[in-house]
């Protein structure tokens, strides 16, 4: 089925520095949205935009929301231990069903 | 406010068997979504509930599957003569539209069922 491109597949940084991950789509979607997996549980939603070029925060998180609508980006400032994990970017075209990204995953170096 | 809810974690079943699933969603939401998740790919949509009515299901959803809302409350998965290609992780989602003229707003999922079919 219709799938986002998710990049990078894998990150490996060190504590403490920044992260960029991105996720495009050839489609147009109405919502973005960002959710971290830990293994063995469901994803937990970190950030949600609605509007072409809207940015958002939550803490040291920023997410933003294309012009295009085909594309967000999600940055994660001063990386720490339990940023590890499998972030995916989800979104909906109005169809009431998420279209998911495969996934980042993110691997930090103490 | 306790969250999605899904039962069991874990379910091993042999080839052939029948399995069912049930999720609680957050109990304000009128909106209930099953996906599927396999190893390394991000979940996909299997189908979607707007109270007790069952509104859209995906082609991944083949007539082994049933899914069920009677109340507009919980929600069961079944799946009938399960096959090894069954194995997977199903995650439940619900969330609430009152406020959103369009999309899903936001779904909040619970810790899912990992099927392991031998």
């Amino acid at each position: 089925g219709q799938q986002l491109n998710q990049s990078p597949q894998s990150m490996f940084i060190q504590e403490g520095e920044d992260v960029s991950m991105n996720c495009t789509s050839s489609s147009i979607f109405n919502t973005w949205l960002w959710y971290k997996q830990d293994p063995g549980e469901g994803p937990v939603l970190l950030i949600a935009l609605y509007k072409a070029g809207e940015l958002t925060s939550n803490g040291r998180l920023t997410a933003q929301f294309g012009i295009t609508r085909k594309d967000s980006f999600l940055n994660i400032s001063a990386s720490i231990p339990s940023d590890v994990g499998i972030y995916f970017c989800a979104g909906d075209q109005g169809a009431q069903k998420l279209v998911f990204g495969q996934g980042t995953r993110l691997t930090i170096n103490p | 406010d306790t969250g999605v809810s899904q039962d069991p974690r874990h379910k091993i079943t042999k080839r052939g068997q029948n399995v069912t699933f049930r999720c609680d969603p957050i109990s304000e939401h009128n909106r209930l979504y099953w996906y599927r998740q396999t190893l390394g790919q991000g979940p996909e949509f299997l189908t979607y509930f707007q109270n007790e009515a069952q509104l859209e299901k995906s082609r991944l959803l083949s007539d082994r599957f049933s899914a069920e809302r009677p109340k507009g409350s919980f929600s069961t998965l079944e799946i009938q003569r399960t096959e090894q290609g069954d194995s997977a992780m199903y995650l439940c989602a619900s969330s609430s539209n009152r406020d959103r003229i369009l999309g899903s707003g936001e779904q909040y999922f619970g810790p899912g069922t990992r099927l392991t079919v031998t």
